[in-house]
This record gives C-alpha cells, sequence and structure tokens, in this order.
C-alpha cells in the first residue's frame, strides 16, 4: 500500500512568491492534515481538511490556505512569501480523528524562501 | 496555546542501556496523547495513541504510559541499540478539534 506522498520535495523561492505544495493522502483516509516545522521549532498545526471541508486551522496568517479535493488529495498555498516561512511542510493523513487514530506523514516538502 | 514539554530535549545512551523520558501536557480537557518516532531522512512513525489514564502500550522495547490527572506520560526503551537513534515526538489533544499540539521532542543517539 502506497504511503503519503507530497510533491515536490524541495523549493526555492524569493519573498512575496506564491506557493502550492501537493498531498496525496493513503487510500482510504479522508483527513489530511499540514503541520510546518520551522528551524528550531516544533510541528506547528497548519490545517485539517476532511471530506472537502477546512475542518480546522492553525494560528497562521490567511496568506496559508488549501483545499482538498475529491479524491482526498489536498493542495496547500502559501501567498505573499516571507522569509520566516522557510521550513518543512509535512502532510499527514488518517482514517478517522485524531483522537483515536494514529496519524501518517509524508515525507515533507522542505521551502526555502529567499 | 497548548504547552506540551519534553524533556530531556536530547540524551545519549549506551547501547544495551535503558532510557525514559517525559512529555508534560495540561491535565484539563484531555481527549488524546500519541506518540511519534522520527528518524533523520524520514517521515514521523506512529509508536502509540493513548486515551485512558492509566493506559500502558508497548511496541517491542519500548512502551509508554499516561497520567492525565497530572499531566505526563512516560516513553521507555529498554536495551538501547543503535537503530532506536531518533527524536521521539509526543503530541496532544486537549478536546474535539482533531487538532495535535506537538512538543518539540527528545532526541536520542544511541552509542554502539
Amino acid at each position: 500500500e502506497a504511503g503519503v506522498t507530497q510533491s515536490p520535495t524541495h523549493l526555492i523561492k524569493t519573498r512575496g512568491q506564491q506557493v502550492t505544495l501537493r498531498c496525496s493522502p493513503i487510500s482510504g483516509h479522508t483527513s489530511v492534515y499540514w503541520y510546518q516545522q520551522a528551524l528550531g521549532l516544533g510541528l506547528q498545526f497548519l490545517l485539517w481538511y476532511d471530506e472537502g471541508e477546512e475542518r480546522n486551522r492553525g494560528n497562521f496568517p490567511p496568506r496559508f490556505s488549501g483545499r482538498q479535493f475529491p479524491n482526498y488529495s489536498s493542495e496547500l498555498n502559501v501567498n505573499a512569501l516571507e522569509l520566516e516561512d522557510s521550513a518543512l511542510y509535512l502532510c499527514a493523513s488518517s482514517p478517522g480523528l485524531a483522537v483515536y487514530n494514529e496519524q501518517f506523514f509524508g515525507p515533507g516538502t522542505r521551502l526555502t524562501v529567499l | 496555546i497548548l504547552n506540551v514539554e519534553q524533556s530531556p530535549q536530547s540524551l545519549h545512551v549506551q547501547e544495551g542501556d535503558s532510557t525514559n523520558f517525559t512529555c508534560s501536557f495540561p491535565s484539563s480537557n484531555f481527549y488524546a496523547l500519541h506518540w511519534y518516532r522520527w528518524e533523520t531522512a524520514k517521515s514521523p512513525e506512529a509508536l502509540f495513541v493513548m486515551t485512558l489514564n492509566g493506559d500502558e502500550k508497548k511496541k517491542g522495547r519500548i512502551s509508554a504510559t499516561l497520567n492525565t490527572k497530572e499531566g505526563y506520560s512516560y516513553l521507555y526503551i529498554k536495551g538501547s541499540q543503535p537503530e532506536d537513534s531518533a527524536t521521539y515526538l509526543c503530541a496532544f489533544i486537549s478536546d474535539g478539534n482533531n487538532r495535535l499540539a506537538f512538543g518539540k521532542g527528545n532526541q536520542v543517539v544511541v552509542i554502539p
């Protein structure tokens, strides 16, 4: 069974640009989560999508947004990139609520903003 | 903001020795605690999902306990092996919003 996949693996952008990161969950998983790990910080919750709807978002500005498609894959969009957006972005999926279900993580996208 | 603290931040362990570390979280409105192992150049991998006070879970040489009343969980590694070298993350859910709050992790290096 294929795991969670993410693309691209690495990305370099400049300040002010926009970026789109992609995630495909494990087959059968309806929930997709996005996390950011900036240098020196722990994983920070960004967004949770389930059944095509945004269910919850973390303490990030509105320029972080995303969506989930009918096939449950997801995109994370970051507009007006800032230097501090440089981070590892991880996507995870789960078959149900995280209260009872482990999350399965993808390999991440390393974003560098110059 | 949920404060999840993990200690010690990093530790070196001799191969064959046992070790343990702590995850502390707010004790009010507890829903669940997750433990993940994150090896370098790999993705975080789930170890345990714990929901009940007094829970004890085991996977091979790794085990975890949970005390929701005092707000802590211990992770134990028995007879550490080099392949146990990783960062161990705990994550806490405080309510039904399905949102994991992660600690910064316990970085373990097992010395052969």
